[in-house]
């Protein structure tokens, strides 16, 4: 059973270009979650989200992010404009989460984005 | 969810069981003690998980006071490959994992 994949590993972007984060589940997984990592710091929650909804984005920048999780396909982190700011490694994790069915979050390895 | 206090830093001889303590007073009666560990540049790896009974499996044991307050993960023979940071989260069951600071391990040879 394949973990949860990201990619690309590594994104290069210069100023004001957009950036796009796929991330795969786990087979069977419907949840997934975004985390970032700036360098040096802690990992900080950004969104979480079911196909086709937002459940919570409570740690989404308000402007030039975007994330969603289609019927069909991966889950997409999406950032508008990219600033030198937003250099950061970015993780994706995924869960069945059916309430009553007792599943930790498993991760992907990240997206290391840097912006020049 | 209830905060977690963890030393910020620990070493541990290769070879040797590494034990990591948590605190968590303010833990209610739903939520669940979960521990992963960052290794350098990797995401996050899922250790063990448990509500108010010990637990073990093929990575650790978990042992968790009667009074939930604080838990101990055990790593039982260390190796080099266990240096990392860890990570002691309380959350109730659905919500999502809030990470805080973590423990750096250091195993040495």
């Amino acid at each position: 059973n394949a973990g949860v994949m990201q990619n690309p590993r590594h994104l290069v972007r210069r100023r004001g270009q957009e950036a796009r984060l796929r991330c795969s589940p786990m087979k069977g997984h419907s949840h997934v979650y975004w985390y970032r990592q700036l360098p040096e710091e802690g990992l900080k929650f950004m969104v979480y989200l079911q196909k086709e909804n937002i459940i919570d984005e409570s740690g989404m920048p308000k402007e030039r992010f975007s994330a969603e999780f289609p019927k069909e396909g991966p889950s997409i982190l999406r950032i508008q404009q990219v600033v030198r700011g937003d250099s950061a490694a970015y993780f994706c994790a995924s869960s069945p989460l059916e309430r009553g069915f007792n599943s930790p979050l498993h991760f992907g390895n990240g997206t290391r984005l840097t912006v020049t | 969810d209830a905060k977690t206090t963890q030393p910020p830093s620990m070493d541990c001889a290769e070879g040797r069981a590494a034990n990591l303590p948590c605190n968590h007073s303010t833990i209610s009666g739903n939520e669940y003690v979960y521990w992963y560990r960052q290794i350098h540049s990797q995401g996050p790896q899922y250790i063990i998980h448990g509500l108010k009974n010990n637990e073990t499996n093929e990575m650790a044991s978990l042992i968790i006071t009667e009074d939930r307050k604080s838990s101990t993960l055990i790593l039982p023979h260390a190796t080099l490959r266990d240096t990392a940071v860890y990570y002691c989260i309380v959350k109730e069951y659905g919500n999502k994992l809030v990470f805080g600071a973590g423990t750096i391990l250091r195993v040495k040879s």
